[in-house]
C-alpha cells in the first residue's frame, strides 16, 4: 500500500503564511488522487477543509487554499489565526488499488 | 440537520468480533458512498473501508482485508462494519463519514481489543 508523507510539525506566526505538503511514495501527486485536507482539534472529529485538490466547503475559512505544488498536494494557510492550531491530514485516492490513504498528519503550531 | 451516529464499540478480546453501526439522517443516504476511518489513541487517521451507494462495490485497506466487511442497509439509513479476528492493533476510535466531499463525519465509537 502506498505511503503518504507530510511534515510532522510546522510552526507559523500569527498572521503569517505556511504551506503544508503531501507527497506519495508512488510518484507525483496529481488531481487524479483527489487530494483532501482535514483539520482535527483535540477531542474532536476531523473536519474537511479541502476536497478534490482545491475545492472548499462552505465552512472552510478563505485563508485556507489547496493546490498542487512541485509534485505534491499543498495546503496553504495565509494569515494564520490562533484557532488554526491543530493537526492537519491529507488524504489521497489510489485508483489502481481502489484504496485511499491518509498521510501521517502535520501538527501546526501558531506561535 | 445531518447526523451520523456510530454505535457498537466496546471491549473485545483478541480474536473476537464486533459489528459497528452508523445511523444516518438529514440527507439521502442511498445517494452517497460511505467510509469508515479509524484513529488509534494518540495516533493519526487511517482509512479503513468504503462502500458505494448501492452496496455493490466495496474496498478495504490492506490491514483489514479479509477480516472486516463493510455493508449498508439503505432502507434503514444505516452503514455497518463487521469486524472479525480482531487484534490489539485494531484498537481505535472508528468514524463513519459521508463520501464525495467528506462533508460529514460521526463523532466516533471506541473499539478496544484487549484480554
Amino acid at each position: 500500500q502506498a505511503v503518504v508523507t507530510q511534515e510532522p510539525s510546522l510552526t507559523v506566526s500569527p498572521g503569517g503564511t505556511v504551506t503544508l505538503t503531501c507527497g506519495s511514495s508512488t510518484g507525483d501527486v496529481t488531481s487524479g488522487h483527489y487530494p483532501y485536507w482535514f483539520q482535527q482539534k483535540p477531542g474532536q472529529a476531523p473536519k474537511t477543509l479541502i476536497y478534490d485538490t482545491s475545492n472548499k466547503h462552505s465552512w472552510t475559512p478563505a485563508r485556507f487554499s489547496g493546490s498542487l505544488l512541485g509534485g505534491k498536494a499543498a495546503l496553504t494557510l495565509s494569515g494564520a489565526q490562533p484557532e488554526d492550531e491543530a493537526d492537519y491530514y491529507c488524504f489521497l485516492f489510489y485508483s489502481t488499488a481502489s484504496a485511499s490513504v491518509f498521510g501521517g498528519g502535520t501538527t501546526l503550531t501558531v506561535l | 440537520e445531518v447526523q451520523l451516529v456510530e454505535s457498537g464499540g466496546g471491549l473485545v478480546q483478541p480474536g473476537g468480533s464486533l459489528r459497528l453501526s452508523c445511523a444516518v439522517s438529514g440527507f439521502t443516504f442511498s445517494s452517497y458512498w460511505m467510509h469508515w476511518v479509524r484513529q488509534a489513541p494518540g495516533k493519526g487517521l487511517v482509512w479503513v473501508s468504503r462502500i458505494n451507494s448501492d452496496g455493490g462495490t466495496t474496498n478495504y485497506a490492506d490491514s483489514v482485508k479479509g477480516r472486516f466487511t463493510i455493508s449498508r442497509d439503505n432502507a434503514k439509513n444505516t452503514l455497518y462494519l463487521q469486524m472479525n479476528s480482531l487484534r490489539a492493533e485494531d484498537t481505535a476510535v472508528y468514524y463513519c463519514a459521508r463520501g464525495q466531499g467528506f462533508a460529514f463525519w460521526g463523532q466516533g465509537t471506541l473499539v478496544t481489543v484487549s484480554s
